[in-house]
């Protein structure tokens, strides 16, 4: 079945730092690739949708400067949290739409990246 | 406005009984999906069932089962012979078949299965 690498799965950095998340498709191309940030017991809330070789749409209220999106190729799509601060602590998931014809169903998601900055 | 309602935040189920987690939902749209999404410890997501808004036939896997009302913007899952995996966040979504694809998701509903 389709599969989506989410690396890393935690890290804890600097208040201050950058931190970038990786989400890879494995054995299908992504053209769409969506990201969401999760608080403990709460739903799952998007930040932004990202198209390969476009720019991220982001959803109201989601700063675009502080998270940046970068899809590149049909299988890799990064996150980067741009001088993170401790309000930044999250839990991030990226989940997969895969190209027309190859099953537009249930996308897939990755498994998560808890970011920590102190 | 597109919303997705569970209404029960937290439920709790006998191992082998059966527990039905409730939905509903508002849009606009004729065509969409409607999807039961389960996130265990674990964290990681993963689909239980889906729904074609088209389709009157309820969809069904193995244990999980669907209650699809369409008229009345309904959407509960079933789960049959409660297993201790099956302890988990369960969220309900919903996604029209244009509109970027976005999933809507629900609050959750944790569900804990005791032995």
């Amino acid at each position: 079945g389709a599969v989506v690498s989410q690396h890393p799965s935690w890290v804890i950095c600097k208040s201050g730092t950058s931190v970038k998340i990786e989400c890879r498709s494995l054995d299908f191309q992504a053209t769409t690739m969506f990201w969401y940030r999760q608080f403990p017991k709460q739903s799952l809330m998007l930040m932004a949708t990202s198209n390969e070789g476009s720019k991220a749409t982001y959803e109201q209220g989601v700063e675009k400067d502080k998270f940046l999106i970068n899809h590149a190729s049909l299988t890799l799509s990064t996150l980067t949290v741009t001088s993170a601060h401790p309000e930044d602590s999250s839990f991030y998931i990226c989940s997969a739409r895969p190209g027309q014809g190859a099953g537009d169903y249930g996308y897939t998601f990755g498994s998560g990246t808890r970011l920590t900055v102190v | 406005a597109q919303t997705v309602t569970q209404s029960q935040p937290e439920m709790s189920v006998q191992e082998a009984e059966t527990v039905t987690l409730s939905c509903t939902y508002d849009t606009s749209e004729s065509n969409y999906y409607l999807f039961w999404y389960k996130q265990p410890p674990s964290r990681q997501m993963i689909l239980v069932i889906r729904q074609e808004a088209y389709k009157q036939q309820n969809a069904t896997e193995n244990r999980f089962s669907v209650n699809f009302q369409k008229a009345a913007k309904s959407f509960s899952l079933k789960i049959s012979d409660s297993q201790l995996g099956d302890t988990a966040m369960y969220f309900c979504a919903l996604r029209h078949y244009n509109q970027g694809g976005k999933l809507i998701f629900g609050q959750g509903t944790e569900l804990s299965v005791k032995p």
